[in-house]
C-alpha cells in the first residue's frame, strides 16, 4: 500500500530564507506527483505537477524535484515571504488503469515570520 | 469557469439525520472524487467516478453513497449521520484518469460538517 510521508510536520522561518520541504513515498510506481498549498479554512490549490518521467518543475519561486527510484520529492521555495505561510501537501497518483486517485501526505505547516 | 463548486459551506447535523453534499464542475472533467480531511489523518478518498454512470469506492466509503448522472455533478449522500463523520469534505475533479500529460486535480473550497 502506497504511503506518503512529509517531513517536517511544521516549519517556521524568517522572511527571505530559502527552504526545502520533503516528501517521500513507499511505492515508486507512480504516475505523477503533485504539490498543493492549503490556506487555513480553504481548499487545495495545485502548485506544481511532476510527471513520473520528469525530474523537476519550476513555477516562479517554487521548484519541485522528483527522484522516483528513491521515492522522494522536494519542494524548494526561494526567498520566502509571509504570504507563503500555509500548509503544503504532497500527493502521488497511481498509474493509469488503477483507481487514479491521489494519496496524500499529512502536510508541512509553514510559517514565514516578517 | 467557476471551477469546482461545493454547497453548503458549513452544515450542522444531528446523529441519524441524512443530507447531501453537492459538488459541481464546469470544466467537462471525466474524473471526480470526494475526500475527507481530518486532523492527523490527512485527506482520504471516499468515493470516485471516472465518468457519468460509473462510481467506485475509495479508502473510506462506509456511511456514504454517491451517484453520477451527469458529467457536471457528483453529490455525496450521508444516509444516517454519525459523529465520526464530522470532518471537512472536499470534492475534486480532473480531465481524465489516463492518457493525458496534464492531469492536475482541481479542488473545491470544501464543506465543513459537524455531527452532534
Amino acid at each position: 500500500k502506497q504511503e506518503v510521508t512529509q517531513i517536517p510536520a511544521a516549519l517556521s522561518v524568517p522572511e527571505g530564507e530559502n527552504l526545502v520541504l520533503n516528501c517521500s513515498f513507499t511505492d515508486s510506481a507512480i504516475y505523477n506527483l503533485q504539490w498543493f498549498r492549503q490556506d487555513p479554512g480553504k481548499g487545495l490549490t495545485s502548485l506544481l505537477l511532476i510527471q513520473s518521467s520528469q525530474r523537476e518543475q519550476t513555477s516562479g519561486r517554487l521548484n519541485a524535484s522528483l527522484d522516483k527510484s528513491s521515492g522522494r520529492s522536494t519542494l524548494y521555495i526561494a526567498a520566502s515571504q509571509p504570504g507563503d505561510s500555509a500548509t503544503y501537501l504532497c500527493a502521488v497518483r497511481a498509474p493509469p488503469g488503477s483507481q487514479g486517485n491521489l494519496i496524500f501526505g499529512k502536510g508541512t505547516k509553514l510559517s514565514v515570520k516578517p | 469557469n467557476a471551477g469546482v463548486t461545493q454547497t453548503p459551506k458549513f452544515q450542522v447535523l444531528k446523529t441519524g439525520q441524512s443530507m447531501t453534499l453537492q459538488c459541481a464542475q464546469d470544466m467537462n472533467h471525466e474524473y471526480m472524487s470526494w475526500y475527507r480531511q481530518d486532523p492527523g489523518m490527512g485527506l482520504r478518498l471516499i468515493h470516485y467516478s471516472v465518468g457519468a454512470g460509473i462510481t467506485d469506492q475509495g479508502e473510506v466509503p462506509n456511511g456514504y453513497n454517491v451517484s453520477r448522472s451527469t458529467t457536471e455533478d457528483f453529490p455525496l449522500r450521508l444516509l444516517s449521520a454519525a459523529p465520526s463523520q464530522t470532518s471537512v469534505y472536499f470534492c475534486a475533479s480532473s480531465y481524465s484518469t489516463s492518457g493525458r500529460s496534464q492531469e492536475t486535480q482541481y479542488f473545491g473550497p470544501g464543506t465543513r460538517l459537524l455531527v452532534l
